[in-house]
């Protein structure tokens, strides 16, 4: 079954600094990897996505993420972080049992705190 | 355009009560689903479908029903509630799976006593 792993409930940065939020992924099948935002108070939105066309993916508001599949990793970042990144972030794989393009299965999240 | 709209945004239940969530998009997705968000636990999918009349279940589907009985809305129902279902429930939908951008609803904050 896939299954992915976020390393770190939650992360501290300040403003301006680098954003790294990690992301291992298990997969039977070769896989789709998104990562959402979720703002306070709000559903998910997708920030990108992988989907096997490009290893490095950038995705809205200056995020960006690379596949690595030797290290079945998925990682996020930003090179300089702002107050309006804070929130939390869900990496997520496609598939559920039997690889089904209608299940995602995310991670737990990581709280993204922006200090100033 | 509204996109997902969750209605009721906060409930309070006892044990044993039946209540619908329910889940109106206006984009003419065909894909919905249904996700319950716990603290620590990241979002687990409940139910989803893939057009009207269509479903299935997802990883934890116990204790909830669905049915799809036109493209635009896709309600969840708790028949019998238990303190366990206490959660936040979101709706998401997109224009054909989950591979696709998933849009969300605001989601609805359900307490069971």
């Amino acid at each position: 079954a896939q299954s992915v792993t976020q390393l770190g409930s939650h992360v501290s940065v300040s403003e301006g600094a680098l954003v790294l939020l990690r992301c291992n992924y298990s997969s039977s099948v070769p896989p789709y990897l998104f990562w959402y935002v979720q703002y306070p108070n709000q559903g998910l939105q997708l920030l990108l996505k992988y989907t096997s066309a490009a290893t490095l993916v950038k995705g809205i508001n200056g995020f960006e993420a690379e596949f690595k599949k030797s290290e079945t990793s998925f990682h996020l970042t930003k090179p300089s972080a702002h107050m309006s990144d804070a929130a939390e972030y869900f990496c997520a794989v496609s598939g559920g049992s039997g690889g089904s393009n209608y299940k995602l299965t995310f991670g737990k999240g990581t709280l993204l705190t922006v200090n100033p | 355009n509204a996109g997902v709209t969750q209605t009721p945004k906060f409930q309070v239940l006892k044990t044993g009560q039946s209540m619908t969530l329910q889940c109106a998009q206006d984009m003419n997705h065909e894909y919905m689903s249904w996700y319950r968000q716990d603290p620590g636990m990241g979002l687990r999918l409940i139910h989803y479908s893939v057009g009207a009349g269509i479903t299935d279940q997802g990883e934890v589907p116990n204790g909830y029903n669905v049915s799809r009985s036109t493209t635009e809305d896709f309600p969840l129902r708790l028949l019998s509630a238990a303190p366990s279902q206490t959660s936040v429930y979101f709706c998401a939908s997109s224009l054909r799976d989950a591979l696709l951008p998933l849009h969300f609803g605001n989601g609805t904050r359900l307490t069971v006593t």
